[in-house]
């Protein structure tokens, strides 16, 4: 079973310019999630979708983050424009939701993508 | 809303010996528990997870955690450490949304260092 794919794994940007990552969930998973990892920190939920619908967004710094999941398989996060503290990992994760029932709540990650903010 | 805490930054322990990684929660209603662990330029892999039942809950890696209802603790324990288990170690909370969705929180994790 192939898992999480993520992309770029590597990202340098000057601030004020724009990034974008790639997300394509495990085949079958309904639930996305985009996490921040900041150096030394938990990973913090920026937005969570089941198929292509908004479950929570309510951390997303929504004036210069966006997230789409338009056809309820892959994702992309942008940042646009960056900030310096926007440098962190930024892991994406999918859960399976068996039908009728509640989630199995176990996240299956990708191997994330480094962004550095200069 | 929910939040976990991680007291410990560093765990050291001797090959062979037993481990325990902290964690205590808090949360609004049922408590949903997990456990991740994250090795060096790796997203993160789940270990073990309490949604509901037996206090002491199995895992991969011969790890498991005990739910603590009244300490709101579920600490994490591994009778012989390998020195291959030193990895950085993530507790979860999560209430369950609406729909049947976990929204997973992290703690700040603790780095597992096994000495041989």
């Amino acid at each position: 079973e192939a898992g999480v794919a993520q992309s770029p794994r590597y990202k340098i940007i000057e601030k004020r310019q724009s990034v974008a990552f790639w997300c394509n969930p495990i085949s079958g998973h309904a639930t996305l999630y985009w996490y921040q990892q900041i150096l030394g920190q938990g990973p913090k939920l920026l937005i969570q979708f089941q198929n292509n619908g908004v479950v929570d967004d309510s951390q997303l710094p929504k004036d210069r983050f966006s997230a789409e999941r338009l056809k309820g398989v892959d994702s992309t996060l942008k940042i646009q424009p960056a900030k310096l503290e926007d440098s962190a990992v930024y892991l994406c994760a999918s859960s399976l939701r068996p039908s009728g029932g509640a989630e199995t709540g176990e996240l299956f990650f990708g191997e994330g993508s480094r962004l550095t903010v200069l | 809303a929910q939040s976990v805490a991680q007291p410990e930054d560093q765990v050291n322990v001797a090959e062979g010996n037993p481990l325990t990684v902290k964690c205590t929660y808090s949360v609004s209603g049922n408590p949903y528990l997990f456990w991740y662990v994250q090795y060096p330029n790796r997203g993160l892999q789940f270990l073990l997870k309490y949604i509901t039942g037996d206090n002491l809950v199995k895992g991969s890696y011969g790890f498991e955690a005990e739910f603590n209802k009244s300490q709101t603790s579920f600490h994490l324990k591994k009778p012989s450490a390998l020195v291959s288990d030193s990895a950085l170690y993530f507790c979860a909370v999560s209430p369950v949304a609406s729909g049947g969705s976990y929204i997973p929180t992290f703690g700040r994790g603790t780095s597992l260092i096994v000495h041989p």
